[in-house]
């Protein structure tokens, strides 16, 4: 099965200031047909994951524009330029290049 | 509006089969396939298998051996899951997600099911 890394596990940050989180897989991601298949959820508290970013770097419909997703291969970054108090819970990402799909270890987010 | 609902929480003994319902609503059941998601408490999210709406194909994660099925329902506007053996790791909380194809995220969840394993 593919593991994916996430790190930090955790991070506190104040509203208005930037967050980076890095998923490093196992192995690439990267598919024949050029789409890296790799995903972002966020799970707020007490809600059910939603989805951010898909293929590595598409924003989801309805979701703002300071969180982007880059990277390719096996190494990728969920980046808010902007962090707002809404933001804050567990952020996954999650590979479908492969069954089984598997997440990562989750990321918390804070807000100091 | 696109929505899945699931069913309410169950409580097992061990050794018990479980089913959680998902029913969706707001769009075409046929045109979209369904991934089961759980998550034990403390723990990462878990993907289990999905069903291919249209043609009801299925692809299960080798780790629960032939104790999880899913089929989606005669009517063609929800889906189940079906697992069976229950043991404690099994307590969990249950979704379904729906995914529109292979290069889509799973972008509508429901609202997740509890499934407690207990003597």
């Amino acid at each position: 099965d593919i593991v994916l890394t996430q790190s930090p596990l955790s991070l506190s940050v104040t509203p208005g200031e930037a967050a980076s989180i890095s998923c490093r897989s196992s192995q690439s991601l990267l598919h024949s047909n050029g789409y890296n298949y790799l995903d972002w959820y966020l799970q707020k508290p007490g809600q059910s994951p939603q989805l951010l970013i898909y293929l590595g770097s598409n924003r989801a419909s309805g979701v703002p524009d300071r969180f982007s997703g880059s990277g390719s291969g096996a190494v990728f970054t969920l980046k808010i330029s902007r962090v707002q108090a809404e933001d804050l819970g567990i952020y996954y990402c999650m590979q479908a290049l492969q069954t089984p799909h598997t997440f990562g270890q989750g990321t918390k987010l804070e807000i100091k | 509006q696109v929505q899945l609902v699931q069913s309410g929480a169950e409580v097992k003994k061990p050794g018990a089969s479980v089913r959680v319902v998902c029913t969706a609503s707001g769009y075409v059941f046929t045109n979209y396939a369904m991934h089961w998601v759980r998550q034990a408490p403390g723990q990462r999210l878990e993907w289990m298998g999905w069903i291919n709406g249209h043609n009801g194909d299925t692809y299960y994660s080798q780790r629960f051996q032939g104790r999880l099925t899913i089929a989606r329902d005669a009517s063609a506007t929800a889906a189940h899951m079906d697992l069976s053996g229950l043991r404690s790791e099994d307590t969990a909380v249950y979704y379904c997600a729906r995914k529109p194809s292979l290069n889509d995220g799973l972008d509508v969840w429901g609202q997740g099911t509890t499934v407690t394993v207990s003597s």
